[in-house]
C-alpha cells in the first residue's frame, strides 16, 4: 500500500544551520509529493509540493526534489530561522482514491537563536 | 485567502457524550475533509465529503459519523464519545481533486 517515512524528530539547529528533513514513501504508479508545515497552535499549511519525477518544489527558502530512483522528496533549506521551528509533513496523494493525502508522521524542527 | 474556521479551539466532554465539532469554509470548494493528529502517527483521516450530502469513510471512521447539510459547513460527531479520541482535530477543504488542501486551526479535544 501508500505510506510515507520520515525522520524522527525533534530536530535541533541554531540560526542559519542547514537543514534536511528525510521523507521516503511506497506508492504504486507516481504520486505528486507535498510538504506541509503546521506552527504552534496553527493548522497545516502547503510549504511546496511537486507533481513528476525530478520536479523541484521551492518556498521560501525551503527545496525538495522528487526522486523517483530513491522514492524520496527530502526537505532541505540552507539557512533555518527561529521562525522556521515548526512541526513538517511530508505527504503524497492517491489520485486512485479520490485524491486523498497520505502524511507521514511530522518532523518536529526547533531552531535556537 | 481561503478561511477554513473550526469553531472551537479546545473543547473538554466527558466519556459517553455526544460531541459535535464543526467546521465552515468560505471559498465554496467541494471537497471536505476530517483528519485526527497524534503525536508519532502524523494526520489520519476520518472521513470526508466530496459534495453535499456525500460523505465517504477515510481510514479510521470508527466511533465517528459526519454530516455535511450545506456545501460551507461539515460536521464530525462523535456518538459517544471515548477516552482514546481525545486528540487535535483537523479541518480541510480542497477545490477539487489535484488541488492543495486547506486547513483550519484545530480543535484539541479532551474526553475525561
Amino acid at each position: 500500500g501508500n505510506s510515507v517515512t520520515q525522520m524522527e524528530g525533534p530536530v535541533t539547529l541554531s540560526e542559519e544551520a542547514f537543514l534536511t528533513i528525510n521523507c521516503t514513501y511506497t506508492a504504486t504508479g507516481y504520486p505528486s509529493l507535498f510538504w506541509y508545515v503546521q506552527y504552534p497552535g496553527e493548522g497545516l499549511q502547503l510549504l511546496l509540493k511537486a507533481t513528476k519525477a525530478d520536479d523541484k518544489g521551492s518556498n521560501k527558502g525551503f527545496e525538495a526534489t522528487y526522486r523517483k530512483e530513491t522514492t524520496s522528496f527530502h526537505l532541505e533549506k540552507g539557512s533555518v530561522q527561529v521562525s522556521d521551528s515548526a512541526v513538517y509533513f511530508c505527504a503524497l496523494i492517491r489520485y486512485n482514491q479520490g485524491g486523498k493525502l497520505i502524511f507521514g508522521q511530522g518532523t518536529e524542527l526547533s531552531v535556537k537563536p | 485567502d481561503v478561511k477554513v474556521t473550526q469553531s472551537s479551539r479546545y473543547l473538554v466532554k466527558r466519556t459517553g457524550e455526544k460531541v459535535f465539532l464543526e467546521c465552515v469554509q468560505d471559498m465554496d470548494h467541494e471537497n471536505m475533509f476530517w483528519y485526527r493528529q497524534d503525536p508519532g502517527l502524523g494526520l489520519r483521516l476520518i472521513y470526508f465529503s466530496y459534495d453535499v450530502k456525500m460523505k465517504e469513510k477515510g481510514d479510521i471512521p470508527e466511533g465517528y459519523s459526519v454530516s455535511r447539510e450545506k456545501k460551507e459547513r461539515f460536521s464530525l460527531i462523535l456518538e459517544s464519545a471515548s477516552t482514546n479520541q481525545t486528540s487535535m482535530y483537523l479541518c480541510a477543504t480542497r477545490f477539487t481533486e489535484g488541488q492543495p488542501q486547506h486547513f483550519g486551526d484545530g480543535t484539541r479535544l479532551s474526553i475525561l
